[in-house]
């Protein structure tokens, strides 16, 4: 099926684990994202690619990094995970940014950090 | 940054009956989205607005835009069981027209 797929779905690390979120689309979109999702804050942006060989910060990067590895793929890095960073990680993808381009996000990533 | 404000958190209803959400802010935006997301799923796209004053209907579901494009509204009517879920308003903002949410209502339907 179409669309945006992340691995692993559900994943728990102890503080100060390193680990990578993956995500990759087949919709040959040329923009990827990456949200994070805590209760009662909605989806908070962490980083973006607006097209391949580009990523920036979104609104919450810090203990984050990312790498488009090419147009399919957008992964997320926590470096050395701390139990702030529990949360539900969403990749989302779009033809091109703007207000003219939906996003299809996947189902998500389940991290608990203890 | 940008804030979208939505009331209440929560919002418990009987099947059957009809709900209305809204979404404000302080700055002007050209378009406003409404985002649901089911349990465990991702958010999906459900309504976009482009123009200031719009009402655009999908199904049940219908969203306006605001006339001073500082809010939005979406109204449920006849709910069912599978309107369960949080409802997200999302505006395109920064430079790079980023999307932007605000902090979702999550919808109980009950029996």
């Amino acid at each position: 099926n179409a669309g945006v797929t992340q691995t692993p779905k559900f994943q728990v690390l102890k503080t100060g684990q390193s680990m990578t979120l993956q995500c990759a689309q087949d919709m040959n979109h040329n923009s990827m994202y990456w949200y994070r999702q805590d209760p009662g804050m909605g989806l908070r942006l962490i980083y973006y690619s607006a097209s391949e060989g580009t990523t920036d910060k979104g609104e919450v990067p810090n203990g984050y990094n990312v790498s488009r590895l090419n147009k399919r793929e957008f992964s997320l890095r926590l470096e050395s995970a701390a139990p702030s960073q529990t949360s539900v990680y969403f990749c989302a993808s779009s033809e091109w940014q703007g207000p003219l381009y939906g996003y299809t996000f996947g189902s998500g990533t389940r991290l608990t950090v203890v | 940054g940008q804030q979208l404000n939505q009331s209440p958190q929560s919002m418990f209803i009987q099947e059957g009956e009809d709900v209305s959400m809204n979404c404000t802010s302080s700055s002007i935006f050209n378009t406003w989205l409404w985002y649901k997301q089911d349990p465990g799923e991702g958010p999906v796209l459900l309504i976009a607005l482009y123009k200031a004053g719009e009402l655009t209907s999908n199904g049940r579901l219908t969203a306006q835009f605001g006339i001073t494009r500082k809010d939005s509204f979406l109204n449920i009517s006849a709910s069912i069981p599978s309107d369960v879920g949080i409802y997200f308003c999302a505006v395109y903002t920064g430079a790079n027209s980023k999307l932007t949410f605000g902090k979702g209502i999550t919808l109980s339907v009950r029996p």
